[in-house]
């Protein structure tokens, strides 16, 4: 079965610092990986995704992201941090196929709070 | 427009009422799906259903019972539920079941 490791439970950035959120994934085929951001109380938003092609995906609000296939990792970037940025955000990888096909499997989340 | 609507957004039930949430959708997705989330975990995929017909079932209690009228809505019904049973609900739909998944707002769910 799948499962997303994210290590860090919390982080802590000043506004303007980069920053780089962790993601392991296991899984025995290609996977499908997302990362998600949710604000408390509010539904999940895309950032990004990757499929396959180029291991370097851009997504929205300025995030990147890098699948190393050899680490099994999925890590998000932003090389500067909004004040808007404090949510929480999630890794998980999708199953293209078998009894599971369409699952999502989520990490158990990073909060990200940013300080003045 | 990638929008998923949930209603209703809150939600407080005794432990004896039957209750139905909602969930629209108007993309042309042809997979969606309920989540159930605790405070302070991430989702946890309750059922799937692909072109209509459930196809996951996460061994969810028989007090949620899911249903999908259509390609376009999706529901959950709610009977008999207990205290632990209070979470935030998401909905979600894709394309197909291995494409992006779009979230609604959930609804939040007390029971008392």
């Amino acid at each position: 079965a799948q499962s997303v490791t994210q290590p860090d439970i919390h982080i802590t950035v000043s506004e303007g610092a980069s920053l780089e959120l962790r993601c392991n994934y296991s899984y025995g085929a290609t996977p499908y990986l997302f990362w998600y951001v949710q604000s408390p109380g509010q539904g999940l938003q895309l950032l990004l995704k990757y499929f396959s092609g180029d291991t370097l995906v851009q997504g929205i609000k300025g995030f990147e992201a890098e699948f190393k296939r050899s680490q099994s990792s999925f890590n998000l970037r932003k090389p500067s941090v909004h004040w808007s940025d404090a949510a929480e955000y999630f890794c998980a990888v999708g199953v293209g196929g078998g009894t599971s096909y369409g699952k999502l499997t989520f990490g158990q989340g990073t909060i990200l709070t940013v300080h003045p | 427009d990638t929008e998923v609507t949930q209603t209703p957004k809150h939600l407080v039930m005794g432990m004896t009422n039957k209750k139905s949430l909602k969930c629209e959708q108007h993309m042309g997705h042809r997979a969606m799906y309920w989540y159930k989330q605790k405070a302070k975990k991430p989702p946890e995929l309750m059922f799937v259903y692909s072109y209509e017909k459930l196809s996951i079932n996460e061994s969810v209690p028989s007090r949620f019972s899911p249903e999908c009228p259509n390609s376009s809505l999706l529901n959950l019904h709610l009977h008999a539920l207990q205290p632990e049973d209070s979470a935030l609900y998401l909905c979600a739909s894709s394309q197909t079941a291995t494409d992006t998944q779009y979230f609604g707002p959930g609804t939040r769910l007390t029971v008392l």
